[in-house]
C-alpha cells in the first residue's frame, strides 16, 4: 500500500529565516505530486504541482519554490520567509489518470 | 463567483440524524467530484469520489451528483459524533486536466450527542 511522509510536522521560524519541507511517498511509482496551503479558516491553496522529476508547476507567484530532485521526494523552500507564509502545508499525491489526491500528514509552519 | 462554493457552517445536527453537506460549482464541463473530511489540526482524508449523475452510496455516506443543476452533496446517515469535522468538496474542472482539482472552504458539521 501506499504512504505518504511529511517532515517536519511542526516549525517555528523567524521572518527572514529559509525553508525546506520534505515530502516521501512509497509504494507507487512515477506520482504525481502537489504542494498545498491551507492558512487558518482558509481554503486549500494549490502551490505547486509536479508530474515527474524536475518537472514542476508553479500556481501562484510568490517567495516560496519547489524541487523535485527524485521520483518520490518533492521539497517545498523558501529563501526568506514572510509572516504570510505561516500555515499548515500539505503534501498529496495522485497516480496515473486517476483522479483522486491523498494527502500526507501536513507540516504546520508558524512563522513569528 | 467562485469555482467551487460551501456553506461555511457549522451545521449542528443530533446524533442519529441524517446530515446534508451541499457543495455546487461554476465550471459546468467538470467531471470529477470529491467529499474529504478533515479533523481538526489533521489533513484531509478522501471519503468519496463521484463520476456520474446520481447517488453513490458507501457505507453510511451517499454522495449526490447533479450535473444539469452544477451541484454535489454528501449525505451522512446516523450521525455520530465522530463525525463532527470539516467536510471539502472538491471539482476536477475539464481546464485542469486530470492534474488538478479545485477544493472549497469546507462546511464544519458539528453532531451533537
Amino acid at each position: 500500500s501506499q504512504t505518504i511522509h511529511q517532515w517536519p510536522a511542526t516549525l517555528v521560524q523567524p521572518v527572514g529565516s529559509p525553508l525546506s519541507l520534505e515530502c516521501t511517498v512509497e509504494g507507487t511509482s512515477n506520482p504525481n505530486l502537489y504542494w498545498y496551503r491551507q492558512a487558518a479558516g482558509r481554503g486549500l491553496q494549490l502551490l505547486f504541482y509536479s508530474i515527474g522529476i524536475d518537472q514542476i508547476s508553479s500556481e501562484v507567484p510568490q517567495n516560496l519554490s519547489a524541487s523535485r530532485p527524485q521520483d518520490r521526494q518533492f521539497i517545498l523552500s523558501s529563501k526568506k520567509l514572510l509572516l504570510s507564509d505561516s500555515g499548515f502545508y500539505l503534501c498529496a499525491w495522485r497516480q496515473g489518470r486517476t483522479y483522486e489526491q491523498y494527502f500526507g500528514p501536513g507540516t504546520r509552519l508558524t512563522v513569528t | 463567483q467562485k469555482e467551487v462554493e460551501q456553506n461555511s457552517g457549522p451545521l449542528s445536527v443530533p446524533e442519529g440524524a441524517i446530515a446534508s453537506l451541499n457543495c455546487t460549482y461554476s465550471d459546468r464541463v467538470s467531471q470529477s467530484f470529491f467529499w474529504y473530511r478533515q479533523y481538526s489540526g489533521k489533513s484531509p482524508e478522501l471519503i468519496m469520489s463521484i463520476y456520474s449523475n446520481g447517488d453513490k452510496e458507501d457505507g453510511r455516506f451517499t454522495a449526490q451528483l447533479n450535473k444539469a443543476s452544477q451541484y454535489v452533496s454528501l449525505l451522512i446517515r446516523d450521525s455520530q459524533p465522530s463525525d463532527s469535522a470539516t467536510y471539502l468538496c472538491a471539482v476536477n474542472p475539464l481546464s485542469g486536466g486530470y492534474q488538478k482539482v479545485t477544493f472549497g472552504t469546507g462546511t464544519k458539521l458539528q453532531v451533537i450527542p
